[in-house]
């Protein structure tokens, strides 16, 4: 069974970068046609994807975050990660990762730590 | 960007009714692309129905999905108490971007 496990401070100051990594186990994250991606739920609110990464490095961003947001694989350790820079207290969220099936469903979730963006 | 509505907001129903739930597009949606997801307090989203009307891997046969173009629905045949919950609709729609539904609330009436 495949699982996602986030990982990362729970606490971030403004203005400096929120870091998570994803580590995936029960199957390897090298796999063709499937991504691998992050999406965030801000406390009480809808979800919204923030962006995405294929094993051959290949990434895909929301244009509302692009200017802020990298996102990258570490396949040696069947790992990926999301770096947001220049955080505001609008980035407090929980943040899930999640693998996505070509362009089509998510298909499994880590269990979304909260990100509290404060000082 | 395709701006994804659901409708009703909340709906209040009782275990053993039928509920349906309405997921409108902005703009035409490719059916492979849409997926619905329940999601309950505190945990993650789980997978319902994707490509619009496929049943994901365990998911009952109550939940139903339907529609296409703009329109689409999730419906529960016969509610169990388990299936209250919010749910999202999602779709991807190119650039590449994807986009959720703001969600609806199924609660016990």
């Amino acid at each position: 069974q495949l699982q996602l496990q986030e990982s990362g401070p729970g606490l971030v100051k403004p203005s400096e970068t929120l870091s998570l990594t994803c580590t995936v186990s029960g199957g390897s994250i090298s796999i063709t046609n499937y991504y691998w991606g992050w999406v965030r739920q801000p406390p009480g609110k809808g979800l919204d994807w923030i962006g995405s990464v294929y094993y051959s490095g290949s990434t895909y961003y929301n244009p509302s975050l692009k200017s802020r947001l990298t996102v990258s694989i570490d396949t040696s350790k069947n790992q990926f990660s999301l770096k947001l820079t220049s955080v505001t207290a609008a980035d407090t969220a929980v943040y899930y990762c999640a693998r996505h099936a070509g362009w089509g469903r998510f298909d499994y979730w880590g269990q979304g730590p909260l990100v509290t963006v404060s000082s | 960007e395709i701006v994804l509505t659901q409708s009703p907001g909340t709906l209040s129903l009782s275990p053993g009714e039928r509920a349906t739930l309405s997921c409108r597009a902005s703009q035409t949606v490719d059916n492979r692309f849409l997926s619905w997801y329940q999601q309950k307090p505190g945990q993650a989203p789980r997978l319902l129905i994707y490509g619009a009307s496929s049943r994901a891997t365990g998911i009952p046969d109550r939940f139903s999905g339907s529609g296409s173009g703009t329109d689409f629905n999730l419906t529960v045949s016969r509610l169990e108490p388990e299936d209250f919950a919010v749910y999202y609709c999602q779709q991807y729609g190119g650039s590449p971007m994807f986009t959720f539904g703001q969600g609806t609330t199924l609660e016990i009436k």
